[in-house]
């Protein structure tokens, strides 16, 4: 059964600083991963959607690494701003057209 | 477009009562799922439909738990009869392909709390 988690649960950071929110899954066989952000009482926005065969994408201040064989994911952050401060959530794809999503990350970033 | 529209926003209701959700996807789009988060299980998926047929719904909780989708413009999950561990917020999303390679556009939630 695939399970995902996310590390840290929370995370505080000042401004400016860059940083690396993780998220993890039991089982390689996935189709994509995907990472969203949450803002308090609003839904979900997509940030990035990594395929199985790549290996990162990038968006702006985001990167987002995929490594299957580990079962590892990660997004990195530049150049933290306030408005950053969100819910960061990873979904990952399984062989039967399922979606299973981690806990989050809840990041805030300090002026 | 104006993204995937849910209604209502927040509803409280008794134990017992008849729960019916609404969302209208994004014109166009061809697979819509409905999702429910809470803090202790997070985001879960409980049923999708391609091209207005429901795909798996082996997510759905249990039989008080149904959804429809009646055309490409509406779809609605409906909880009957109500009970409080039903509270949690439900979100629907849609995609504008029949697989999940593609991004997925969520709705802004329905806040359900059940007294």
């Amino acid at each position: 059964k695939q399970e995902v988690t996310q590390i840290p649960a929370a995370l505080s950071v000042p401004e400016g600083e860059n940083l690396v929110l993780n998220c993890s899954f039991t089982d390689s066989a996935i189709y994509n991963l995907q990472w969203f952000r949450q803002d308090p009482g609003k839904g979900l926005t997509s940030l990035l959607l990594i395929q199985s065969s790549q290996r990162e994408q990038t968006s702006g201040r985001l990167n987002a690494s995929l490594d299957k064989s580990s079962g590892r994911s990660t997004l990195y952050i530049a150049a933290s701003q306030p408005g950053d401060s969100a819910t960061y959530l990873c979904a990952v794809k399984t062989s039967y057209d399922k979606v299973i999503f981690g806990p989050g990350t809840s990041l805030s970033v300090i002026p | 477009d104006a993204g995937v529209i849910q209604s209502p926003r927040h509803e409280v209701t008794e134990m017992g009562q008849e729960v019916t959700l609404r969302c209208k996807p994004i014109s166009g789009h061809n697979s819509l799922f409905w999702y429910r988060q809470t803090m202790m299980r997070g985001l879960e998926l409980l049923i999708y439909f391609n091209n207005n047929v429901p795909i798996d719904d082996s997510g759905m909780p249990e039989d008080r738990f149904s959804a429809k989708m009646p055309n490409a413009s509406f779809s609605t999950l409906k909880i009957q009869p109500s009970e409080p561990r039903d509270s949690a917020v439900y979100f629907c999303a849609t995609l504008p392909g029949t697989t999940f390679t593609d991004t997925q556009y969520f709705g802004p939630g329905t806040r359900l709390t059940v007294l």
